[in-house]
């Protein structure tokens, strides 16, 4: 069971915008920021997002993220058959160590 | 450009030692932070711990008392080594970097699969 929660899926035709939640606690969301990878289906994870709302080069302004309180979110606007993947949110907790959350899978209907 | 390279034996016997090394080309590993993390097959990232490329380490709790990671600057390698194998530790197994510990891996290596069975 992962410290921080996620949906399981999600999904969305294309075009439309998808949302992905991740829940935590005082001890890692509440007190530091969330990163955001996504993973395409037998690639390495890609940071998609980084310190709550950042986008790395590369990554297009479809996504974006943002933080408030306990809980992050992840959206993606615009939604393309590309951009089916899984997700993971993940920050670090205060019992010293960097936590995922399970990952969301998101299908492109 | 900067990669990731793991290497080391893609199975090995519960109860043994396993040895992976990192090997980092397109930039040097120093001012750092290295991490391994490990995915189980159909499931999610498990954080194993993290080396600064000073030497300084954090491991995960869960793995602490199995986990020793260590870097050679000279060969921009860094390796991980986990005792006392189980099943459930077989996963693929990624190394990745992060410019601060905020920051986010900003680059991972391609994995490499690790199976854990007699």
């Amino acid at each position: 069971q992962s410290v921080l929660t996620q949906p399981p899926s999600a999904s969305g035709t294309p075009g439309q915008r998808v949302t992905i939640s991740c829940s935590g606690s005082r001890s890692n969301i509440g007190s530091n920021t969330v990163n955001w990878y996504q993973q395409l289906p037998g690639t390495a994870p890609k940071l998609l997002i980084y310190i709550n709302d950042q986008r790395p080069s590369g990554v297009p302004d479809r996504f974006s993220g943002s933080k408030s309180g306990t809980s992050a979110s992840l959206a993606i606007s615009g939604l393309q058959s590309e951009d089916e993947a899984d997700y993971y949110c993940a920050t670090w907790d205060d019992s010293l160590k960097e936590v995922f959350g399970g990952g969301t899978k998101v299908t492109v209907l | 450009q900067v990669q990731l390279q793991e290497s080391g034996p893609g199975l090995v016997k519960p109860s043994e030692t396993l040895s992976l090394t990192c090997t980092v080309s397109g930039d040097s590993i120093k001012s750092y932070y290295w991490s391994w993390i490990r995915q189980p097959p159909g499931k999610g990232l498990e954080w194993i711990g993290y080396i600064y490329y000073s030497g300084s380490t954090n491991y995960n709790p869960s793995l602490r008392s199995r986990v020793t990671m260590s870097v050679d600057t000279s060969k921009n390698q860094l390796s991980l080594k986990l005792t006392s194998l189980t099943a459930v530790d077989t996963a693929v197994y990624y190394c990745a970097r992060a410019e601060r510990l905020a920051t986010g891996f900003d680059y991972w290596g391609q994995g490499t699969l690790v199976t854990v069975s007699s």
